[in-house]
């Protein structure tokens, strides 16, 4: 079985700074890999996923992720943090299957302080 | 466009009570989920729904009910509420249960058991 692991629970940047998000996953077919954000009292929304192909993925609000087959990793990037980029983040797996299949991480809560 | 609507809210209850929380989804998807979110712990798959007649147990489906009503609507069932189901339950939905797409999720429905 799959599963998703998020380095902190809880990562402070400064405004401007890079923001950098952790997430490891083990599966054990060809992943299938998502980024979720969940800003307080929302649902999560899509921020970027990896199917197949491209390796660097972008997503919405100038976030990035590049999937590292090698590392099992998906890690999540942005160049300059935005006072509106706090929120919890979720890391999410899917196998080579159904829905039933989504596994997600503890999640990470970005601070972006001033 | 709507999406993904859940109702209510919020709620309170006391331990012993039962109710139902609804979910409805505009976007013709076959897929429905029912998740809970508690601290550290991401999100867990209560139950799903792949398709219109269909129900399944997710990683933590005890204590609780589903109804697939129609295509649009999946509603979860607290029998007998407890205070280890206080939690934030999200509804979701894809297109076809297949894992290379998104879920769509609602905003939540904030449930405390007293």
């Amino acid at each position: 079985a799959q599963s998703v692991t998020q380095l902190g629970s809880h990562v402070s940047v400064s405004e401007g700074a890079l923001v950098l998000l952790r997430c490891n996953y083990s599966s054990s077919v060809p992943p299938y890999l998502f980024w979720y954000v969940q800003y307080p009292n929302q649902g999560l929304q899509l921020l970027l996923k990896y199917t197949t192909g491209a390796t660097l993925v972008k997503g919405i609000n100038g976030f990035e992720a590049e999937f590292k087959k090698s590392e099992t990793s998906f890690h999540l990037t942005k160049p300059s943090a935005h006072m509106s980029d706090a929120a919890e983040y979720f890391c999410a797996v899917s196998e080579n299957n159904y829905g039933q299949n989504f596994v997600f991480g503890p999640g990470t809560r970005l601070s972006v302080l001033p | 466009n709507a999406g993904v609507t859940q109702t209510p809210k919020f709620q309170v209850l006391k331990t012993g009570q039962s109710m139902t929380l609804q979910c409805a989804q505009d976007m013709n998807h076959n897929s429905m989920y029912w998740y809970r979110q508690d601290p550290g712990m991401g999100l867990r798959l209560i139950y799903y729904s792949a398709s219109e007649g269909t129900t399944d147990k997710g990683e933590v489906p005890n204590g609780y009910n589903v109804s697939r009503l129609n295509k649009r609507e999946f509603s979860l069932r607290l029998e007998s509420a407890a205070p280890s189901q206080t939690s934030v339950y999200f509804c979701a939905s894809d297109l076809q249960g297949n894992s290379n797409q998104p879920q769509h999720f609602g905003d939540g429905t904030r449930l405390s058991i007293l």
